[in-house]
């Protein structure tokens, strides 16, 4: 079964600086997939990054980075230069590759941004 | 021009009611879901279908049952309300192809609270 963990309940950053979410995972299907998203306040879940366990580069959407280091099943996420705007819950999530295969997510890291 | 949409955005009802939740998208997407996001955050999948064929049906009361008329449209009916069922409920779509590296992405999500 697929699993996923994230150790961080919160975090608090400087505007302008990065910051890195830690997310663990576990599966024994070489295919998956791994997924970011943003809950801000208002609610809604944004998606922001994908990488999948075949990439062999890290993937990269503006400012939010995965850090991906298959070997130790870790998949980071780093958001550089943090705007006040990025204040909110990340989630990451997985997905392996049953028809039936279901998105797993963590249990989110809230993030505040301070000045 | 909204990606997938969802009616109502709140919803406050009695115990024991039956109340309904609607999900549309215009993404084109064969792929949709309906999850759970409970009091402490946490996110879970209740039903996936595609092409309006159930493919995930979680362990959900049976009391929940969602209906997909096409396959741009979920929609999620509750009978007899509990309390329990207090929570936000997101529909989500997906294009449906390779499991693990099939994005979904979710709607705004509906805030259901029973009395």
């Amino acid at each position: 079964a697929q699993k996923i963990t994230q150790t961080q309940p919160g975090m608090f950053v400087q505007e302008k600086e990065a910051v890195t979410l830690d997310c663990t995972y576990d599966t024994s299907d070489p295919s998956y997939g791994l997924f970011w998203y943003k809950q801000p306040s208002s609610g809604e879940m944004i998606f922001l990054i994908y990488q999948g366990s075949y990439d062999q580069q890290n993937a990269t959407e503006g400012r939010y980075s995965l850090n991906f280091q298959k070997a130790r099943k870790s998949a980071n996420l780093v958001i550089s230069a943090s705007q006040l705007g990025d204040s909110a819950m990340y989630f990451c999530a997985m997905r392996d590759s049953g028809t039936a295969s279901k998105l797993t997510f963590g249990t989110g890291t809230r993030l505040q941004v301070t000045l | 021009d909204t990606a997938v949409s969802q009616t109502p955005k709140y919803l406050v009802t009695q115990m024991g009611n039956d109340k309904s939740i609607k999900c549309e998208q215009n993404l084109g997407h064969d792929t949709m879901y309906w999850y759970k996001q409970d009091s402490k955050k946490f996110l879970k999948i209740m039903f996936s279908y595609n092409n309006k064929e159930l493919i995930i049906n979680e362990t959900v009361p049976n009391r929940f049952s969602p209906k997909s008329p096409d396959k741009a449209h979920l929609n999620l009916h509750i009978n007899s309300l509990e309390l329990g069922d207090s929570a936000v409920y997101f529909c989500a779509s997906s294009q449906g192809g390779l499991a693990w590296a099939d994005t979904q992405y979710f709607g705004p999500g509906t805030r259901l609270t029973v009395l």
